[in-house]
C-alpha cells in the first residue's frame, strides 16, 4: 500500500520567515495530494491541495509543489504568523479528491515572535 | 448545516465495555469516512461509505469494530469489548464524490480513553 513520509517532525521559525515541509510518497499511482492543518482539539482542516497534472499551486501565503518523478511534494508558507502555529499533515490518494487518504506523520510548526 | 458533527466529543470507558460514536456529515455529501488518530500520528483510514454502502474497510480494522450508515445520512461506529489499545481520536469526514471539488471536511473527533 501507499506510504507517506513527512519531514521535519518539528519546525520552529520566527514570525515573518518562511516554512517548508516536505513529503515523499511510494505509490506512483497517487494522483491527489492535500495538506491539512490541525489545531489542538480540532479535526484536520484542508488548507491546499494539488492534483498530479499540476506542478505548483499557490493560495495567498501558502504554496504546494509536486515532483512526480521524484515522488515528493512540499508545502511552503511565507510570511509566517503566530496563528500558523499548528500541526500540518500531508496526504496522498490514488482515487482523486474524495477517496481514501494516506497521511504523513505530521509536522508541528511553531511560529515565534 | 455548518460542518461535520461528531458525538460525543469525549468518552471514557472501562476495558471490555462497548462504545458507539455518531457522525453527522454535511448533508449533501455522499461519502463518509472514519479515521483513527493516535497521539503524534497522522489519521489512519478505517472505513468509508458511499451513501449507505460500505465500500472499503481497512485490513487493520479488528472484527470488534463495526460501522453503519443506515439511510445514507448519519453514521455510527461501534467498538465492542474495548481494549486499551483502542484509545485514540476517532475522526469522521465527509465529501462529495464525482464532482472533482475540494476533498474532505473533517469533524472535531471523538476522543476515546479506555481505562
Amino acid at each position: 500500500g501507499e506510504n507517506v513520509e513527512q519531514h521535519p517532525s518539528t519546525l520552529s521559525v520566527q514570525e515573518g520567515d518562511s516554512a517548508v515541509i516536505k513529503c515523499t510518497y511510494s505509490d506512483s499511482a497517487s494522483n491527489y495530494f492535500p495538506w491539512y492543518k490541525q489545531e489542538l482539539g480540532k479535526g484536520p482542516q484542508l488548507i491546499i491541495d494539488i492534483r498530479s497534472n499540476v506542478g505548483e499551486k499557490k493560495d495567498q501565503r501558502i504554496a504546494v509543489t509536486l515532483n512526480k518523478t521524484a515522488k515528493h511534494f512540499s508545502l511552503h508558507i511565507t510570511e509566517t504568523q503566530p496563528e500558523d502555529s499548528a500541526v500540518y499533515f500531508c496526504a496522498a490518494s490514488k482515487g482523486g479528491t474524495a477517496s481514501k487518504l494516506t497521511f504523513g506523520t505530521g509536522t508541528r510548526l511553531q511560529v515565534t515572535l | 448545516d455548518t460542518g461535520v458533527s461528531q458525538d460525543p466529543r469525549h468518552k471514557i470507558t472501562k476495558r471490555g465495555q462497548n462504545v458507539t460514536f455518531r457522525c453527522d456529515p454535511i448533508s449533501e455529501h455522499n461519502r463518509l469516512y472514519w479515521y483513527r488518530q493516535t497521539l503524534g500520528q497522522g489519521p489512519e483510514f478505517l472505513t468509508y461509505f458511499q451513501n449507505e454502502a460500505q465500500l472499503e474497510k481497512s485490513r487493520l480494522l479488528s472484527n470488534r469494530f463495526s460501522a453503519e450508515r443506515p439511510k445514507g445520512s448519519f453514521s455510527t461506529l461501534e467498538i465492542q469489548r474495548t481494549e486499551q489499545g483502542d484509545s485514540a481520536m476517532y475522526l469522521c469526514a465527509s465529501s462529495l464524490a464525482g464532482t472533482g471539488l475540494n476533498g474532505y471536511t473533517f469533524g472535531s473527533g471523538t476522543r476515546l480513553t479506555v481505562v
